[in-house]
């Protein structure tokens, strides 16, 4: 069975340092996609950044880059010069590689919550 | 307004009120998404909507029912809810194709008392 793995429930950031949020995933189909998103406590989330299975280089967004390492089956995001508004939830997801059709279902981590301190 | 809105964003109702969800989405999307997220626990997906029709109904009890009157809107329609029932619920919405992220409401964070 699918599933996303966040070892990291909490992490400290210096603002202006980066901080890299760890994640790994378990699946046995070849293809298969990778999502990044925010949760501030607003509640809602924000998509971050996409990485593809085929996609032969790491996905990068503004200061937002994913560490993709396929035979490790992790997907770390790195947020470079970390700002006071970065702190939040971070979800890692992956797209069920076993559903079809026109909709993209996501296996959700259980979050880290980053907290960037000035 | 654009993106995914839903409302209410606070709910508190009793175990024998009847309440709905809204979700409207401005994205042009063909694919709508209910989801739970309990404190401490991973998102659980529950229902799928593709082309207005349900495609998954993630085992979910039937005190939730969720209705897709068209492709920009989605409802939760709730019944005789437990307290463990409390929780944020999320709406998204996506577009076909394994590359495209799905967008997500604000969510409405939801209280049975």
């Amino acid at each position: 069975a699918q599933k996303i793995t966040q070892t990291q429930p909490g992490m400290f950031v210096q603002e202006k340092e980066a901080v890299t949020l760890d994640c790994t995933y378990d699946t046995s189909d070849p293809s298969y996609g990778l999502f990044w998103y925010k949760q501030p406590s607003s509640g809602e989330m924000i998509f971050l950044i996409y990485q593809g299975s085929y996609d032969q280089q790491n996905a990068t967004e503004g200061r937002y880059s994913l560490n993709f390492q396929k035979a490790r089956k992790s997907a770390n995001l790195v947020i470079s010069a970390s700002q006071l508004g970065d702190s939040a939830m971070y979800f890692c997801a992956m797209r069920d590689p076993n559903y079809g059709g026109a909709t993209n279902k996501l296996i959700f981590g259980t979050g880290t919550l980053l907290a960037v301190q000035p | 307004e654009t993106g995914v809105t839903q409302t209410p964003r606070h709910l508190v109702m009793g175990m024998t009120n009847k309440k709905s969800l809204k979700c409207e989405q401005h994205l042009g999307h063909n694919a709508m998404y209910w989801y739970k997220q309990s404190a401490k626990k991973p998102l659980e997906l529950m229902f799928v909507y593709s082309l207005e029709e349900r495609v998954e109904n993630n085992s979910v009890p039937s005190r939730f029912s969720p209705e897709c009157p068209n492709s920009s809107h989605l409802f939760l329609h709730l019944h005789t809810l437990q307290p463990e029932d409390s929780a944020l619920y999320l709406c998204a919405s996506s577009q076909a194709g394994k590359g495209t992220e799905a967008f997500f409401g604000q969510g409405t964070r939801l209280t049975v008392v």
